[in-house]
């Protein structure tokens, strides 16, 4: 069955501390996208990747950084967390065009 | 560029009765159109999606939309709502040319009471 797996579900972590988000696709799609969600604004795009190896900027992507070693695998690393990042944070991933699936998401908090 | 607009951020309605959620998009092209939910403290499930075609699109649980391109519309309709439909709706909106990124509307929140 399809899926988009993201780990950790709930992080807690402190101002300055590195923090790196995890998914997982078993759909073999190309694309994988990390999305921040908060109230009033919807889904705002963070990074993408068209294939293993290659990541690009999304709308938002200051303080955060991406990584996709394996078609399977895409992480979001933010370096120096802070709480404006606090936020729920989505994974998807689709084929060109294609409706995206989405994973649970990972409610960060930053203190 | 690309933006989709949910003009109503919370709709109540009975439960019951007829239900329509808005979305306008602007985009130069035909898009690919999206109906997403999102339950409390869940991922977005997909609705029903448009690519090209008939303009009326079923999707699951009873929910159609219905493309409109010289108004740059895709809303969404159900015929009777039930209580278990309350949850955030996203309209999104993909190019289909390019590099298919997606472009989501801010969400219109759906509380169907008794």
């Amino acid at each position: 069955e399809a899926a988009v797996t993201q780990s950790p579900r709930n992080k807690v972590a402190v101002t300055g501390g590195k923090v790196t988000l995890s998914c997982n696709q078993t759909n073999n799609h190309n694309n994988m996208y990390w999305y921040r969600q908060d109230t009033g604004h919807g889904l705002r795009l963070i990074h993408y990747s068209y294939g293993a190896g290659s990541t690009e900027k999304g709308d938002i992507p200051d303080g955060y950084k991406a990584s996709r070693p394996s078609q399977e695998n895409f992480s979001l690393i933010l370096e120096l967390a802070t709480p404006s990042q606090t936020s729920v944070y989505f994974c998807a991933s689709g084929d060109a065009g294609a409706a995206p699936l989405f994973g649970e998401g990972t409610r960060l908090s930053v203190l | 560029a690309q933006s989709v607009t949910q003009p109503d951020a919370r709709v109540t309605v009975s439960e019951g009765a007829s239900l329509q959620l808005r979305c306008k998009y602007s985009y130069s092209g035909t898009p690919y159109l999206f109906w997403y939910v999102q339950y409390p403290r869940q991922g977005l499930q997909l609705l029903l999606k448009y690519y090209s075609g008939d303009p009326v699109v079923q999707g699951v649980n009873g929910f159609e939309a219905e493309f409109s391109k010289s108004n740059s519309s895709f809303h969404l309709r159900k015929a009777s709502v039930h209580w278990s439909d309350s949850a955030v709706y996203f309209c999104v909106l993909s190019a289909n040319t390019g590099n298919y990124k997606y472009v989501f509307g801010a969400g219109t929140r759906l509380k169907v009471i008794a």
